[in-house]
């Protein structure tokens, strides 16, 4: 069974500041995507990032990148310039290449301090 | 265009009362998908749907749970018999196949609270 998980239930960082939340995951295939998604109090998820594995390039959408360790099955999310706007829940999730059956990570509260 | 719209927003039940909680994905999408986010836990998967085929109903935790989708589009979770364990925030999620790259744009969510 293919497993997530973030160590870090809650983190909290300072506005403009750069926070690293972790993600490990547990699988015995090759292809699959990786995500990061946000969910504010509002309770929307939102699509942060998404990683192909087979791609050695970490992923990057603005503020937002991933540090992917395909060996160390190891998923991590880096904001940088970390603003108010940033504070949800963010779950990691992961996906078999074949499929779209998501399994996600508890989640880690991210608190952003003005 | 308009998101994934799920109804009611919030549900609150008594035990052994049967829920119906209704999710319409965005227009075009075929594949709808159900989940449940329980307090402190994160999101488990339930059920998928894609356009005419036989369901995925792999993730439904017991017989209690059953899931529609009418006309390849509006779907219905039905929970039978609540328990209060069934307490969480059921989301739903459709995307355009379930393709290799397709995002799962996710509902609100309806949060469920039975008593």
């Amino acid at each position: 069974a293919q497993t997530v998980t973030q160590s870090q239930p809650e983190m909290s960082v300072q506005e403009a500041e750069t926070v690293t939340l972790s993600c490990t995951y547990d699988t015995s295939e090759s292809d699959y995507y990786l995500f990061w998604y946000k969910q504010p109090p509002s309770r929307q998820m939102i699509l942060v990032i998404r990683q192909e594995a087979y791609k050695q390039q970490n992923a990057t959408e603005n503020r937002f990148s991933v540090n992917f360790q395909k060996a160390a099955k190891s998923f991590s999310l880096k904001i940088s310039d970390s603003q108010l706007g940033d504070a949800a829940m963010y779950f990691c999730a992961y996906t078999l290449y074949n499929n779209n059956d998501m399994r996600f990570g508890a989640g880690t509260r991210l608190t952003v301090k003005p | 265009g308009a998101g994934v719209s799920q109804s009611p927003s919030n549900k609150v039940t008594e035990k052994g009362k049967d829920v119906e909680l209704r999710c319409d994905p965005i227009s075009g999408h075929t594949a709808l998908y159900w989940y449940r986010q329980s307090l402190g836990q994160g999101l488990e998967f339930l059920i998928y749907f894609q356009g005419n085929s036989a369901p995925d109903k792999s993730g439904l935790p017991s017989d209690r749970f059953s899931a529609e989708r009418t006309g390849g589009s509006v779907s219905t979770l039905t929970i039978q018999r609540t328990q209060q364990e069934d307490s969480a925030v059921y989301l739903c999620a459709s995307s355009w196949t379930r393709g290799l790259q397709e995002t799962q744009y996710f509902g609100p969510g309806t949060r469920l609270l039975v008593l």
